[in-house]
């Protein structure tokens, strides 16, 4: 079992929909959650930080932990063709200086105009 | 200019070969890492170097070595080139943050394919 479970998608919605991305993990000890958007060729870049359970707003987007379900989410609102990549969840671990990132496998999104 | 940057962006080589992918950044920062992303399985950690002198195997080392020749350098080599190392590979820099957070910064990604 993979330690972090992500669907692949891929996900296609209509203009203005919302959109929810989901990732599942089975490691207690992460402790700090990330998502990526990675455009097509492109390499990912972070779009949203966070380090405790609760939510976390950033313009149209909005992630969600819950450590106690160890599910964390990301909500885009009002989507648009421009958020159409692949969302890469991603999770840390403190290990004394060994801060590595373990990576969910994506999900494609496409949004139509 | 592109703050971490990789060359060759696309390369076909043969089983057999050895070829060198290579990575470079003006973010000043001293953790370098190399990933390579497949389809259904995201990114997977192959090495990371939290300074020039500290080289780490990551998650799927095998097959793969590296060299640190500088802060802002770091180069990934296949000795003996596979077919199934044919992946895109990524480059990433990061620095520790306050309260623990860590972004980690990637180049364009090398595309390549072992025939």
């Amino acid at each position: 079992q993979k330690e972090v479970e992500q669907d692949p998608g891929p996900l296609s919605v209509p203009e203005g929909a919302i959109v929810s991305l989901n990732c599942t993990y089975s490691n207690s000890a992460f402790q700090y959650f990330m998502w990526y958007r990675q455009y097509s060729r492109k390499g990912p870049e972070l779009l949203m930080y966070t380090y405790s359970s609760g939510n976390k707003e950033d313009g149209r987007f909005t992630a969600q932990v819950d450590k106690s379900s160890k599910y964390i989410s990301l909500f885009i609102r009002d989507s648009q063709p421009s958020d159409s990549a692949t969302y890469l969840c991603a999770m840390s671990i403190t290990s004394g200086s060994a801060r590595q990132l373990t990576f969910g496998s994506g999900t494609q999104l496409t949004v139509l105009p | 200019d592109a703050d971490v940057t990789q060359t060759p962006r696309n390369r076909i080589t043969k089983t057999g070969k050895r070829i060198m992918l290579e990575c470079s950044q003006t973010k000043g920062h001293d953790r370098m890492y190399w990933y390579r992303q497949d389809p259904g399985l995201g990114l997977r950690l192959i090495y990371y170097s939290f300074d020039v002198k500290d080289i780490n195997k990551g998650e799927i080392s095998d097959g793969y070595s590296v060299s640190r020749q500088a802060q802002a350098k770091f180069s990934l080599s296949l000795e003996s080139a596979i077919p199934n190392q044919t992946a895109l590979y990524f480059c990433a820099t990061s620095e520790p943050g306050d309260r623990g957070q860590e972004t980690q910064y990637f180049g364009p990604g090398t595309r390549l394919l072992v025939l």
